[in-house]
């Protein structure tokens, strides 16, 4: 079975500074890779997806990015955080073709 | 828009009762449906998959799947207090392999 790991796992930021936050996966190759934020309290938004590395695609346009260097590695970035930004980021990892979706632990965000 | 509606709840139910979660969605063309499992602060668990219309079981889970009225729904059967959580119901619209979610459930099992 596959394990997804995040880092890290809380982090606090200032309004305006960049982010990077980092999603690997074991335990499978060449997995769709999903990244998605949850506001307190709400549902869950699909920001980006890839099927391949180089490949992404953005569900909500923003001041959010996403990269896939390697194989099961998925990035997502931005240059300057707003206070919107604000949330818990989950990274989920699907076997390409079993259409089933598992989360990573996620990185809870704050931006102030 | 594609939708998935869920009741935000909280759901109460005494210890050992059966809890019963609903969702609908928009889309008559959605291929398949999950049930996550959600506790506060952590990341969404998945408790089941169902792809056809009727019943699935897992344990003390049923999935309940009719796609003619577009719902689906999760029963618990024998409820305990640690199934305390916000379940999310997702579906995919067969459009690549994404999904979409409903806002979740909070559903609260009392001792």
């Amino acid at each position: 079975s596959q394990t997804i790991h995040q880092w890290p796992a809380t982090l606090v930021q200032p309004v305006g500074s960049p982010l990077s936050l980092e999603c690997t996966v074991e335990g499978t190759s060449n997995p769709n890779l999903y990244w998605y934020r949850q506001a307190a309290g709400r549902g869950l938004q699909l920001l980006f997806y890839s099927v391949g590395i180089g490949q992404i695609s953005s569900e909500v346009p923003q001041n959010l990015s996403a990269s896939r260097p390697q194989d099961r590695q998925f990035i997502l970035s931005s240059k300057k955080l707003l206070l919107s930004d604000s949330g818990f980021y989950l990274c989920a990892s699907e076997t390409s073709g079993a259409d089933t979706q598992y989360f990573g632990p996620g990185t809870r965000l704050t931006v102030l | 828009q594609k939708e998935v509606e869920q009741n935000s709840g909280p759901l109460s139910v005494p210890e050992g009762a059966i809890a019963s979660l609903n969702c609908t969605y928009s889309d008559r063309g959605s291929q398949s449906f999950f049930w996550y499992r959600q506790y506060s602060g952590k990341s969404p668990e998945l408790i089941m998959f169902i792809y056809s219309n009727g019943d699935k079981e897992d344990g003390r889970f049923t999935a309940q799947l009719n796609k003619a009225s577009q719902y689906v729904s999760l029963l618990i059967r024998d409820s305990q207090p640690s199934d305390s959580a916000t379940y999310l119901c997702a579906v995919n619209w067969n459009a690549g392999n994404m999904l979409t979610f409903g806002g979740g459930t909070r559903l609260m099992v009392k001792p």
